[in-house]
Formats: structure tokens, C-alpha cells, sequence
């Protein structure tokens, strides 16, 4: 099984700052098949990212995914109001599939 | 557009069964992979199931392997997670998600607004 760790566990920024968000993987992740998503309080998650770096279908362009191997990096350019979210990675090029523990996004 | 609609949550003994539906319409179901997932109260996201698009190919986490059972049933556009075994730690709210693709290595690109389900006696 594939440890997704990201970090920090809690980000404290002011809106329009720029999220810098990481997910490590304890191995090599095929394919680079990693995902991104975000949840915000009482809602289901969305899809961000995948493929380690494609938006997601309505996505807006201030959200972008990179790395590769066993770093990605989420990256929120200017931080909007409806952004402050708990965000998870999930890897989903090994059977077993593995989502990190989440970053939080909260307002400083 | 993709809808997701889970239902048969609620209450379930230790040791007892339940079965949550999830109802899809916006896309031609038999074409994607779906999968279940679920989070604890207060906790991060799990995996616990996926299915291809034609029922052929499944896969289980840990957690769950050999209590729980995926299934499809295409003609009705549902699919189902039938929970055996219940224990406390199953307590969570289940979603069900599509993949985005018909292959069970996918990532899930819709997410239906999930079924709590709470094991206690």
C-alpha cells in the first residue's frame, strides 16, 4: 500500500495569498496517476486535479497540480474566500487505492 | 449533468447488515467504473470499494475484504455496497463516487452527497 503524507497538516493564509500544498508518497506513485481534491464543510469532495497536473472539468486555472514520482505539489495562486477547504490527494495508480490525511486551508 | 444519489443509511447493529443504493443519471452508467468511499466523523477520506462498468473487475480495501460486497445492476443505473459484519469503526458517511473511466484505477470525478451510517448498539 502507497502512504500519501501531505503537508503542512493546517495552512493559516490571508485571502489572495498564494496555497503552496504537499503530498508525498512513500513510493513511487505509476503512472504519476494522482489526484486532488477539495472538501468544504458538509459537502462531498470535488475533483481538482488529476493525472498529477490536468484541472478538472470547471476547475478554475488559479488551481495547478504538479511533481512527479513521490512529490506533487497543489498550488492555489490567489487565494479566493470559497478556497478555504480541506484539500486531499489520492493516489490511484496502485490497486490499492490511498488518499493523504488532508491539508486544511484556513483563514489567518 | 452527473448525479449521485446514495441512500439506505442509518443505524446498524454490530454484527448486522445494511445495503446502500446509489442512484446515477447524466452519463451512460455502464461505461464508467463507480466506486464507494467513506469518512469517519471528523476524519479523513477512505477507500473501501470500486467496480468496473461491466461488474467484472472489483476491488476491496483491507478493511472491508470479505465483509463487504460491491455490485452494479447497469439496467437500474445503481449501484450498491451490501455491509456484512458491522462493526463501530464502519460508522462513517459513505459516498458514492464515478470514476473517470471504466478502468477501477481511476480517478473519481463525481461524488454523490453521501449516506451516514452509524454502527451501535
Amino acid at each position: 500500500e502507497i502512504v500519501l503524507t501531505q503537508s503542512p497538516g493546517t495552512l493559516s493564509l490571508s485571502p489572495g495569498e498564494r496555497a503552496t500544498l504537499s503530498c508525498r508518497a512513500s513510493q513511487s506513485v505509476g503512472f504519476n496517476y494522482l489526484a486532488w481534491y477539495q472538501q468544504r464543510p458538509g459537502q462531498a469532495p470535488r475533483l481538482l486535479i488529476y493525472g498529477a497536473s490536468s484541472r478538472a472539468t470547471d476547475i478554475p486555472d488559479r488551481f495547478s497540480g504538479s511533481g512527479s514520482g513521490t512529490d506533487f505539489t497543489l498550488t492555489i495562486s490567489r487565494l479566493e474566500p470559497e478556497d478555504f477547504a480541506v484539500y486531499y490527494c489520492q493516489q490511484y495508480g496502485n490497486s490499492m487505492l490511498t488518499f493523504g490525511g488532508g491539508t486544511k486551508v484556513e483563514i489567518k | 449533468e452527473v448525479q449521485l444519489l446514495e441512500s439506505g443509511g442509518g443505524l446498524g447493529q454490530p454484527g448486522g447488515s445494511l445495503r446502500l443504493s446509489c442512484a446515477a443519471s447524466g452519463f451512460t452508467f455502464s461505461d464508467y467504473a463507480m466506486t464507494w468511499a467513506r469518512q469517519a466523523p471528523g476524519k479523513g477520506l477512505e477507500w473501501v470499494s470500486t467496480m468496473s462498468g461491466s461488474g467484472v473487475n472489483t476491488d476491496y480495501a483491507d478493511s472491508v475484504k470479505g465483509r463487504f460486497t460491491i455490485y452494479r445492476d447497469n439496467s437500474k443505473k445503481t449501484l450498491y455496497l451490501q455491509m456484512n459484519s458491522l462493526r463501530a469503526e464502519d460508522t462513517a458517511v459513505y459516498y458514492c463516487a464515478k470514476l473517470g473511466s471504466n478502468w477501477i484505477n481511476s480517478y473519481f470525478d463525481y461524488w454523490g452527497q453521501g449516506s451516514l451510517v452509524t454502527v451501535s448498539s
